[in-house]
């Protein structure tokens, strides 16, 4: 079966630009999280959806980072006016559980480069 | 301030031998800890998982021990394959968010 996917796999962007990043879950998987891993680190959580809703953003790094997930499925992490410390690899991850206790199942992640 | 902490960098290990992983966490409230396995340019991929109410768990070649008191658990591979060259990451649920809290990862080289 199809695992978690995410586009584009990289991402080159100029310094002020803005960037929109998609993952698609596991079908029928309720939770979804997106993830930030710089360079030597583990991943940090940023957001978490319980399907459409956006229960937990406590670990978007500012408010130029927004998530969405309107119809509880696929999901867009919108980074705006990119800065270099942006520079890093954000992990998609879902879950069938409605919590993010148990396993989650990651996506390739896409590495963004900002310039 | 972090609440799971992977001290071993690296871990260089020869073919057949075990290789042993280690975590240690600071927050006595974690009840569930995972780990995951992540190849270069890959997402990373669960391995193992442990609940509180262990102290050990068993998968094939992998042992998840956790030691309650000290806050630590550690990962073993027996024998260890050349397949098993990863970083291997430990992680929990919960730290004050909904997501997973991570160590910082443990660069596992198996030598032939």
């Amino acid at each position: 079966g199809a695992g978690v996917s995410q586009s584009p796999r990289y991402k080159v962007a100029k310094r002020g630009q803005d960037v929109a990043l998609r993952c698609d879950p596991i079908s029928g998987h309720v939770s979804l999280f997106w993830y930030q891993q710089a360079l030597g680190q583990g991943p940090e959580f940023l957001t978490y959806f319980q399907n459409e809703a956006q229960l937990d953003k406590s670990g978007l790094p500012s408010d130029r980072f927004f998530a969405e997930r309107p119809e509880g499925s696929v999901s867009t992490l919108k980074i705006q006016r990119t800065q270099q410390e942006d520079s890093a690899v954000y992990l998609c991850a879902s879950s069938l559980a409605p919590s993010g206790a148990y396993e989650q199942y990651f996506g390739p992640g896409t590495r963004l480069t900002v310039t | 301030d972090q609440q799971v902490k992977q001290n071993s960098p690296s871990l260089s290990v020869q073919e057949g031998r075990i290789s042993i992983l280690n975590c240690d966490y600071t927050n006595s409230m974690f009840d569930y800890f995972l780990w995951y396995k992540k190849y270069p340019a890959e997402g990373p991929t669960f391995l193992i998982s442990i609940s509180s109410i262990k102290d050990k768990n068993e998968d094939g070649r992998f042992t998840v021990f956790l030691n309650k008191s000290a806050k630590h658990l550690s990962l073993h591979i027996v024998p260890s394959q050349p397949g098993d060259s990863a970083v291997y990451f430990c992680a929990a649920p919960g730290g004050g968010a909904d997501g997973l809290t991570f160590g910082k990862g443990t660069h596992l080289i198996i030598q032939p």
